[in-house]
């Protein structure tokens, strides 16, 4: 079975701080897609960023990073110099390689909610 | 634009009433998904759909039914069997079948039982 474990519930930062969010995940899937999605105060949850089970290589997109890692099957997720506008509930999702029919696998973690004050 | 409309954003139910969410989408995508959403428990799956005239149950499906009879719309259903319906709905699309692409969500409906 699939599970994403997100361990904190809340994180309160100042402006400009950086947040970083953690994502465990398990599965016994080789090839694998993880992903992180947004949803601010309006409720509709927003793509973000998304990884395959292939590719560790982390990246940098603007002022949002990840950190991909096999190893410790975790993806985690950075928000450089935060700013008001990424208080929202972040989550981290798992799903396997095809969505079969009657074997439907994506899996979110709880949520972390970010608050970024002024 | 391209999207998935939720109807109505809020709705108030008494005990024992049916009441029927409107989840439409203009993407033409193939799956759509209905989640539920409580604090500090994330999104749980309640049903979904692959393929018009047919549907499956998720995690969470007692108390819940749906219908897919055109592509476009998923409505779901809370009725009288579900215990605690109070709570927050998203609705969601996908393309094609595949793990890697991307759900396309709805702006949810609160439905709250008085």
């Amino acid at each position: 079975a699939q599970k994403v474990t997100q361990a904190q519930t809340e994180i309160s930062v100042v402006e400009k701080e950086d947040v970083t969010l953690d994502c465990v995940y398990e599965t016994r899937d080789t090839t694998y897609y993880l992903f992180w999605y947004k949803q601010p105060p309006s409720g509709e949850l927003v793509f973000l960023i998304r990884r395959n089970s292939f590719d560790e290589q982390n990246e940098i997109s603007g002022r949002y990073s990840w950190n991909f890692q096999k190893s410790t099957s975790s993806f985690n997720f950075t928000i450089t110099a935060s700013q008001v506008v990424d208080s929202a509930v972040y989550f981290c999702a798992l799903s396997e390689a095809q969505l079969r029919s009657n074997d439907y696998k994506l899996s979110f973690g709880a949520g972390t909610t970010v608050t970024v004050r002024a | 634009d391209g999207g998935i409309t939720q109807s109505p954003k809020y709705l108030f139910r008494k005990e024992g009433q049916n009441v029927t969410l409107s989840c439409e989408q203009n993407l033409n995508h193939d799956a759509m998904y209905w989640y539920r959403q409580d604090p500090g428990q994330g999104l749980r799956l309640i049903y979904y759909s692959q393929i018009v005239n047919d549907f499956q149950k998720g995690d969470i499906a007692e108390g819940y039914s749906v219908s897919r009879e055109k592509k476009e719309s998923f409505p779901l259903t809370v009725t009288s069997a579900q215990k605690n319906p109070t709570a927050f709905y998203l609705c969601a699309s996908l393309r094609g079948y595949s793990g890697a692409n991307v759900l396309t969500f709805g702006a949810g409906s609160r439905l709250t039982v008085l």
